[in-house]
């Protein structure tokens, strides 16, 4: 099945030291998407590409950045993890970038930064 | 600005009874409108979604939602809770015409208990 694959669905890390979080989708979207979703929170985006195009959010912390070496691969990395960024990372993608596209999301990745 | 506000951050239902969340939107001109929901532990899935064609909406496991632009309303409903529903359900805008996903904004959400 076409889908949206996220690894690892929990990550354990120190504080400070960074980390990666993986993406890949088999649906051959446009646009790939990463948001953040604290506890009993509604997501809120990080940052999205489209193609490779890439467009960051105005509040997204400089300590997020992203990568997307290819249409199905986007990864999301955390340089220096501080406590408040404990939280569910979710993937997604569109067809396109149009106001009435469908997102598709991941499984998520639970992180826990000791 | 867009926003959108999910009134009742906890709503419990009994198994067989109607479910309504309720969805409100501000916004001077009626933006499009989704639900989504989200099973513990897990990703978001696209309910429905109004794109100003019909007002009325149906989507996955017999949910639908009926778009009031004189209350400016998006509420879900089903009518007939079951036990497998219970979740996180949440609203979404983005602006119409010309907009981007990029502005998906969501409400607070809602989750919905069942009791057997």
């Amino acid at each position: 099945d076409a889908m949206v694959i996220q690894n690892p669905r929990y990550q354990v890390t120190q504080f400070g030291k960074p980390v990666t979080l993986s993406c890949s989708q088999t649906l051959n979207h446009n646009v790939m998407y990463w948001y953040q979703q604290k506890s009993s929170q509604a997501p809120k985006l990080l940052f999205h590409y489209y193609d490779k195009d890439f467009n960051n959010e105005a509040d997204t912390p400089d300590n997020f950045q992203s990568r997307r070496p290819n249409t199905s691969f986007c990864f999301l990395d955390i340089r220096s993890p501080g406590l408040g960024d404990a939280a569910m990372y979710l993937c997604a993608t569109s067809r396109e970038d149009r106001s009435t596209d469908t997102q598709y999301f991941g499984p998520g990745t639970r992180l826990t930064v000791l | 600005a867009q926003s959108v506000t999910q009134l009742g951050s906890h709503v419990s239902v009994s198994e067989g009874a109607l479910v309504l969340l309720r969805c409100n939107y501000s916004s001077s001109v009626p933006p499009y409108l989704f639900w989504y929901v989200q099973y513990p532990n897990q990703g978001l899935q696209l309910l429905l979604k109004y794109t100003s064609a019909a007002t009325l909406v149906k989507g996955i496991n017999d949910f639908e939602a009926e778009f009031k632009k004189s209350e400016t309303s998006f509420h879900l409903t089903k009518p007939s809770a079951h036990m497998s529903d219970a979740a996180e359900y949440f609203c979404a805008v983005t602006p119409p015409g010309g907009g981007s996903q990029g502005n998906l904004i969501f409400g607070k959400g809602t989750k919905l208990s069942v009791k057997p």
